[in-house]
């Protein structure tokens, strides 16, 4: 099966700018997730998506950060404006449900990189 | 809050030599638990889990873990590394909880180097 397909994987930016990801998760995965991964930290989840609801975004910086998924299917995630530590790699990942049974498949992320 | 705590932030092994990584977590329910591998330029990948039953667990890779519901504790260890097993490794942990949704939690990781 084809994975997690993220782009672009690399991205250069000045402070104050704004920058979006998009995520397409594997064929007939509900849900999915985006994770922020500071480097030596481990990933943190930042919004959960079931279907294209919302189910968790506890931890998203709502004031900077926002994300959506249309129809279901892809996600994009925006930063606007960027800071300095927002500087990590962002992780999109999914999986088949929601129950705490179903394991995650991550895509390769997006470097981020805030300058 | 739940979390989880990986012992060691940077292991260098030779080849040959045996591996545990310590992980523990703090949570007082249900938990699965995870290990997942990033090797360099790769995506996270899953290495092996526990749901229930067998608390020693064989993952891929010739990679095993025990959980030990006492001390909240899910070691990965390999009696024998390989130079292809340098790579990060997280532990994570997935509470139950009520809706039944998925939160997995992560651990800061353990970057592995391994030398021949």
């Amino acid at each position: 099966e084809a994975g997690v397909a993220q782009s672009p994987r690399y991205k250069i930016i000045e402070k104050r700018q704004s920058v979006a990801f998009w995520c397409n998760p594997i064929s007939g995965h509900a849900t999915l997730y985006w994770y922020q991964q500071i480097l030596g930290q481990g990933p943190k989840l930042l919004i959960q998506f079931q279907n294209n609801g919302v189910v968790d975004d506890s931890q998203l910086p709502k004031d900077r950060f926002s994300a959506e998924r249309l129809k279901g299917v892809d996600s994009t995630l925006k930063i606007q404006p960027a800071k300095l530590e927002d500087s990590a790699v962002y992780l999109c990942a999914s999986s088949l449900g929601q129950s705490y049974n179903s394991p995650l498949h991550f895509g390769n992320g997006t470097r981020l990189t805030v300058t | 809050a739940q979390s989880v705590s990986q012992h060691n932030h940077h292991v260098i092994l030779s080849e040959a030599a045996s591996l545990e990584l310590g992980c523990n977590y703090s949570y007082g329910g249900t938990v699965n638990l995870f290990w997942y591998v990033q090797y360099p330029g790769q995506h996270l990948q899953l290495l092996l889990k526990y749901f229930s039953g067998d608390p020693l667990v064989k993952g891929i890779k010739g990679f095993e873990a025990e959980f030990i519901k006492s001390k909240f504790s899910f070691n990965l260890r390999k009696p024998s590394v390989q130079w292809s097993d340098t790579a990060e490794y997280f532990c994570a942990v997935n509470a139950r909880r009520s809706g039944g949704y998925n939160k997995l939690i992560f651990g800061a990781g353990t970057r592995l180097a391994v030398h021949p």
